[in-house]
């Protein structure tokens, strides 16, 4: 069974502009959760969906934002840019919405704000 | 609020030498614990889950524990190897139905020694 996969893997982009990240949950997982990670901050939650509808944020600015698809793949965006937005983020599917499953993460998307 | 602490942030041992990971967290309130592994530059690795109702877990040279009342968690790496060099991330899975997200510790930053 393929793992999580996010694309792209890495970016670079200049302040005021705006990202967006996808991530593609293990087949059959209706999870999907999404990470920062920084050097000073560590690993940071900003929201979850499940089924397409977000259940849970983090205490992140409205700039960011995301959204689930119908088959479970979610996109995360990031508007107006700025250089404290440079991270890894990552992505993490679980089997289930409504028990405490392993969480499996991607790669990660490597974004870099100039 | 929850706060996950690990201890130390940095461990240097020669390899085939047995060893021990600190974390320790603020809300015994928790689910579950999750233990991962990151190479830089990369992702998450799933090492084990321990829900809160168990006390340890194992998978091959690997022992984790759990201590609810207390608050803290041990990761046991029986006689490392240089493979086992990463960063070793603990994470606490808070309860709370659709509320689940994990909240991590800082890591520990292992280098093993040929």
């Amino acid at each position: 069974k393929a793992g999580v996969t996010q694309t792209p893997r890495y970016l670079i982009k200049t302040r005021g502009q705006q990202v967006t990240l996808s991530c593609s949950p293990i087949s059959g997982h209706r999870s999907v959760s999404w990470y920062q990670q920084t050097p000073g901050q560590g690993l940071q939650f900003l929201f979850e969906y499940f089924s397409e509808t977000q259940r849970n944020k983090g205490n992140f600015p409205g700039r960011f934002s995301g959204r689930q698809f119908s088959n479970s793949r979610s996109e995360m965006n990031v508007s107006t840019l700025e250089l404290g937005d440079s991270a890894l983020y990552l992505c993490a599917s679980s089997s289930t919405g409504n028990t405490y499953n392993e969480q499996f993460f991607g790669p990660g998307t490597r974004l870099t704000v100039l | 609020k929850q706060e996950v602490t690990q201890i130390p942030a940095a461990l240097s041992v020669p390899e085939g030498e047995n060893l021990v990971l600190n974390c320790s967290f603020t809300d015994s309130a928790i689910y579950n614990l999750q233990w991962f592994r990151q190479d830089p530059g990369k992702g998450l690795t799933s090492l084990l889950l321990i829900q809160s109702s168990q006390r340890e877990q194992t998978s091959g040279r690997l022992n984790a524990s759990l201590d609810k009342s207390s608050g803290r968690s041990t990761l046991y790496i029986a006689a490392s190897q240089p493979g086992d060099s990463a960063t070793y991330l603990c994470a606490v899975g808070l309860s709370g139905g659709s509320n689940y997200k994990l909240t991590f510790g800082k890591g520990t930053l292992l280098t093993v020694n040929p």
